[in-house]
């Protein structure tokens, strides 16, 4: 079946610019998941979605970051007014269900940011 | 915040060379531990979701192993193959929405 997809796959953009980054997670997953792998750094938690809400925003590094998701289906990471810090790869996963420590979360292939 | 560390940082092996690397982590409130696999542009690749101390998995020639008293899992590759090649992550779960949070990772490149 489909895994999780996102797009775009690169990203190169210039300071102060705003960009959208899309997640298509597996058909029915309940929760989903953003996490990033900036340069020399491990993958970090973003935020978390249990359907539509998201309960969990505490990894969002400043308020320049936000997301939703619509559906269920659907999540959009914005980032607004970009600087070169949040040049990264953003991971998308999305589970089964959530809150459920032992489910596998499945990753998409993630976007790669550049911000010049 | 929770401490998973994971050792080597990298390693680098000949074809056929066995190998294994540690994941430690607080050994209190253990729920689970995931290890996953991510080749250079693609996507993470879950590998083992670990519950219980004294869990052995094994996938093809990949395996791992649980040590929850102590704090520790060690994943084995026997034989190691290029398409072995890859950062071989560790993760826990926390919190109610299960976030993962992940090693550093164990790069390993294998060569002919």
């Amino acid at each position: 079946g489909a895994g999780v997809s996102q797009s775009p796959s690169n990203k190169v953009t210039e300071k102060g610019k705003d960009v959208e980054l899309r997640c298509d997670p597996i058909s029915g997953h309940t929760a989903l998941y953003w996490y990033r792998q900036s340069l020399g750094q491990g993958l970090e938690f973003l935020i978390y979605f249990q359907g539509n809400s998201a309960p969990d925003k505490s990894g969002l590094p400043s308020d320049r970051f936000s997301a939703e998701r619509t559906g269920g289906s659907v999540s959009t990471l914005t980032i607004q007014r970009t600087q070169q810090e949040d040049s990264a790869v953003y991971l998308c996963a999305s589970s089964r269900r959530w809150g459920v420590r032992f489910d596998e979360q499945y990753f998409g292939p993630g976007t790669r940011l550049t911000v010049t | 915040i929770l401490n998973v560390e994971q050792s080597p940082q990298s390693l680098h092996v000949q074809e056929g060379d066995s190998t294994n690397f540690t994941c430690s982590f607080p050994s209190s409130n253990f729920y689970a531990l995931h290890w996953y696999r991510w080749e250079t542009a693609k996507s993470p690749e879950a590998l083992f979701v670990m519950t219980l101390n004294g869990d052995e998995k094994k996938k093809g020639r990949i395996s791992a192993t649980l040590n929850t008293k102590e704090g520790y899992s060690y994943l084995y590759i026997k034989g190691s193959q290029p398409e072995d090649s890859a950062t071989y992550l560790c993760a826990l779960p926390t919190g109610t929405a299960s976030k993962l949070t992940f090693g550093t990772g164990t790069r390993l490149q294998v060569t002919l």
